[in-house]
This record gives structure tokens, C-alpha cells and sequence, in this order.
């Protein structure tokens, strides 16, 4: 089975600083990856996904990630933290050979920023 | 467009008791997920519904749960004899299809506490 590991439950950083915030999966096969975001309260956002197109993908909000295979990893960044970037942030993986979409999640990332 | 709702959004119940959740997924989605959130697990896949098919139900986690889809359109989630590891937030998800790179839509979830 997939899995997904997103390392730092918490973290934090300063208004205009980059975000980064990672993601490796393990896979045998090439995955389809998924970033979505989550405000308190609210249900899940995608914020960007990977299909096996270009491997850097842009998403809302000023956010991307890029796909590294060699490194079985999908990194999410934004070059300048906002406040509104306050948020759970989750990496997800699509595993091919189930036939269907259901999501692996990692454990999340609470992302807060300071002033 | 409508998105996914969900109800109720906050349900308390005392343990041993039967919980029914509903999911409304947004019109014309063929594909319908159910996830549990907890503190202890993560997110974590329950099933899925693809139009006609039989259901995946490999992630539910007892055969206290169960679920079914209506007319391929709301769905509910049901929990008998209710325990208070059950005490999680449901989420419900809908896709246009079941193929493995569509966005899933996600509703704001039904948060369960068991007593």
C-alpha cells in the first residue's frame, strides 16, 4: 500500500518567508500526488495535484510543488508566507493499481505564521 | 455551484447508541468517498462508491459501519453500537469520476463525539 510522510507536525514560519513544507511517498509504481489545504472548520481544499504532466506544478494561492521521482518526493513551497497561510496543510497519494482514487493521506503539517 | 454538504454538522451521542451521517455530493459526480479524521489516525480512508459498481468498503474499520448510496446520488454513513474511539470527523468527498488523477471535492465534514 501507499504511504505518505509529511515529517513536523508543526511549523512555523515568519510573514514573507519562504513555506516549505515536505512530502516523500513510497511507491513502486509512479503515484498521482495531491496537496490540499485545510482551514479550521472546514473541509479539505486542493491547493495543487501531479499527473504525470510537468513535473513543477502551480497552484492556487502562490503555492507549487515539484515532482522528484529520484527522490520519491513532491516538496511544497510558497516563496512569501501570508497570514491567511495559517492552515493544515496535507500531502496525499493516488495509488494506480486500486482502480479508483482513494486517498492516502499524510499526517499533516500545521502551518502558522508570524507576524 | 453547490458543493458537497454534509449533516449534521456536529452530532454527540452517548456510546452503544446507532449514528446515521449523510452526504449530499455535488450534482452530476459519479464518484463518492467517505474518510474519517482523528487525532489518533490521521485521515484515514473508510470507501467508495463509482455509479453502479459494488462499493470498495476495504477501509472500514469494523462491521459496525456501513454504508450506502442512494440513487448514485446522498449517500450515509452509518455506525451501530457507537464507541468512543468512534469520536472522529467524517468527511465526505465526490469526484466527476473514480479515475485515479480526478479532484476530489471535499464537504466540511460531520464531527461525531461519542460519550
Amino acid at each position: 500500500a501507499q504511504s505518505v510522510t509529511q515529517l513536523g507536525s508543526h511549523v512555523s514560519v515568519s510573514e514573507g518567508a519562504l513555506v516549505l513544507l515536505r512530502c516523500n511517498y513510497s511507491s513502486s509504481v509512479p503515484p498521482y500526488l495531491f496537496w490540499y489545504v485545510q482551514y479550521p472548520n472546514q473541509g479539505l481544499q486542493l491547493l495543487l495535484k501531479y499527473t504525470s504532466a510537468a513535473t513543477l506544478v502551480k497552484g492556487i494561492n502562490g503555492f507549487e510543488a515539484e515532482f522528484k521521482k529520484s527522490e520519491t518526493s513532491f516538496h511544497l513551497t510558497k516563496p512569501s508566507a501570508h497570514m491567511s497561510d495559517a492552515a493544515e496543510y496535507f500531502c496525499a497519494v493516488s495509488d494506480p493499481r486500486y482502480g479508483n482514487n482513494r486517498l492516502a493521506f499524510g499526517k499533516g503539517n500545521q502551518v502558522v505564521v508570524i507576524p | 455551484g453547490a458543493g458537497v454538504s454534509q449533516s449534521p454538522s456536529n452530532k454527540v451521542t452517548e456510546k452503544g447508541k446507532d449514528v446515521e451521517l449523510r452526504c449530499d455530493p455535488i450534482s452530476g459526480h459519479t464518484a463518492l468517498y467517505w474518510y474519517r479524521q482523528s487525532l489518533g489516525q490521521g485521515l484515514e480512508f473508510l470507501i467508495y462508491f463509482q455509479g453502479n459498481s459494488a462499493p470498495d468498503k476495504s477501509g472500514l474499520p469494523s462491521d459496525r459501519f456501513s454504508a450506502e448510496r442512494t440513487g448514485g446520488s446522498v449517500s450515509t454513513l452509518t455506525i451501530q453500537r457507537t464507541q468512543q474511539e468512534d469520536s472522529a470527523v467524517y468527511l465526505c468527498a465526490s469526484s466527476s469520476s473514480g479515475r485515479e488523477a480526478d479532484t476530489q471535492y471535499f464537504g466540511p465534514g460531520t464531527r461525531l463525539t461519542v460519550l
